[in-house]
């Protein structure tokens, strides 16, 4: 069936180095996605999201690229601090008929951890 | 309140119980989402509220599982008779409303363990 997965279930990376977490997904009919961010304990948090109609957007030390032609995305976290350290999805918004609202399909996530 | 919360934050019950989870929405916000979250997973679907209009069950993995919510206000979660697969966090997400792009807002999560 349709999903969406990342590459890689653990980042570890030195403070302000600049991580990247990827992300692929299968269905080619998907035109929007989510990033979020996930600390222990806690429910997932919005980061940031990209419409199929971009390659690029860019937000507060984050910047999501989104390749459409091998369906994959990436985020991209610059001077990475600890407070980053978190697990991070990709997620699709599955929008089927209005009785469904927009279920969110996310994948095993990556679980990202700064090094001070 | 500020956000969406739920209680309790942990249960620990036995096989065969019966628990019920409860989840309060941002206030206004007219759709409710129950996403269920194993170890080291990603999130399942559940089941969706949007207003008055009839739930979205398609999500709930057996007929043990139900929810309820009443208008657009507070949701609970039941599960009859748990067992040990239904250990999971249990999130519940609330949005403006069920259209694609709008941001689901997610409560803390019930952590459920059934021994």
């Amino acid at each position: 069936g349709e999903s969406v997965g990342l590459h890689l279930p653990t980042l570890s990376v030195q403070e302000g180095d600049n991580s990247i977490i990827n992300c692929a997904y299968s269905n080619s009919a998907s035109d929007y996605f989510i990033w979020y961010k996930q600390e222990s304990g806690k429910g997932p948090q919005f980061i940031i999201d990209i419409r199929s109609n971009m390659d690029k957007r860019q937000g507060q030390r984050v910047t999501v690229l989104l390749n459409k032609t091998v369906k994959h995305l990436s985020l991209q976290i610059a001077a990475t601090q600890p407070g980053d350290s978190a697990v991070y999805f990709c997620a699709d918004p599955l929008t089927g008929p209005e009785t469904s609202g927009s279920r969110l399909t996310f994948g095993e996530g990556t679980q990202l951890t700064v090094n001070p | 309140g500020a956000g969406v919360s739920q209680s309790p934050s942990n249960k620990v019950t036995e096989k065969g119980k019966d628990v019920e989870l409860r989840c309060d929405p941002i206030s206004g916000h007219t759709a409710l989402y129950w996403y269920r979250q194993r170890l080291g997973q990603g999130l399942e679907f559940l089941i969706y509220f949007q207003g008055n209009s009839a739930p979205d069950k398609s999500g709930l993995p057996s007929d043990r599982f139900s929810a309820e919510r009443t208008g657009e206000s507070v949701s609970t979660l039941t599960i009859q008779r748990t067992q040990q697969e239904d250990s999971a966090v249990y999130l519940c997400a609330s949005s403006l409303d069920g259209r694609a792009r709008v941001e689901q807002f997610f409560g803390p999560g019930t952590r459920l363990t059934v021994l």
